[in-house]
């Protein structure tokens, strides 16, 4: 199993681009998130989502949009990109039973903007 | 204010040496208390849930300290295989709702 995967791993656009970050999971987990993680402050949730079709905000959402049609994907899009979403983006999935808060984290995607 | 807050470090820890850190929270209504450990540029990853009676795996114990709002983690008998990034994580039990610290960096040295 591969688990939680993000592609691509590295990235650098330029202002006002746009892309799509990619995250799979093979866990068949209920429950999947985006994260950003800058120097010096803790992971913050952008986007979440606790099943196929349904999505919510998190704590830093604007400038970003999900969706999420299967269990599987939950890709994350950049609208148009800006120097301060430079972060390293992480995707990360948790089965959703009760009492059971582990969370599993893909690799990251490091992405610059210039 | 931070939700919740960490020493950033980094704590200096010769090999089979003792560390302990804290971190604390403000949200009261905090139900779920966690560790993770993040090495260098790789994705966080579970090192131990935290127990109101606290809780020990190994060279690890966690302990919760509700009344001042603070969890702690004591590593014994170091290895250099310890040198990391310790992130503090808490949540209310409502998805979504995860709140991580900024994290504390542990350096074992030989």
């Amino acid at each position: 199993n591969a688990g939680v995967t993000q592609t691509p791993k590295f990235q650098v656009l330029k202002t006002g681009q746009s892309m799509t970050l990619q995250c799979a999971q093979d866990m068949n987990h209920e429950y999947m998130s985006w994260y950003r993680q800058d120097p010096g402050m803790g992971l913050r949730l952008i986007h979440y989502s606790v099943g196929a079709g349904i999505t919510d905000q998190g704590e830093v959402p604007n400038g970003y949009n999900v969706s999420r049609s299967t269990t599987e994907d939950f890709p994350l899009r950049l609208l148009s990109a800006a120097p301060s979403q430079t972060s390293v983006y992480f995707c990360a999935t948790e089965s959703g039973r009760v009492g059971y808060n582990e969370q599993f984290f893909g690799p990251g995607t490091r992405l610059t903007v210039l | 204010r931070k939700e919740v807050e960490q020493d950033p470090g980094p704590f200096n820890v010769p090999e089979g040496a003792t560390v302990a850190f804290n971190c604390t929270y403000s949200n009261s209504a905090s139900q779920s208390f966690f560790w993770y450990r993040q090495d260098c540029r790789k994705e966080p990853k579970l090192l131990m849930s935290v127990y109101s009676s606290g809780n020990e795996d190994g060279r690890f114990t966690a302990q919760l300290n509700r009344a001042s709002q603070y969890i702690s983690l004591l590593i014994r008998d170091s290895k250099l295989s310890d040198s990391a990034t310790y992130l503090c994580v808490v949540t209310t039990d409502s998805w979504g709702k995860f709140q991580f610290g900024a994290g504390t960096q542990v350096v074992v040295t030989p």
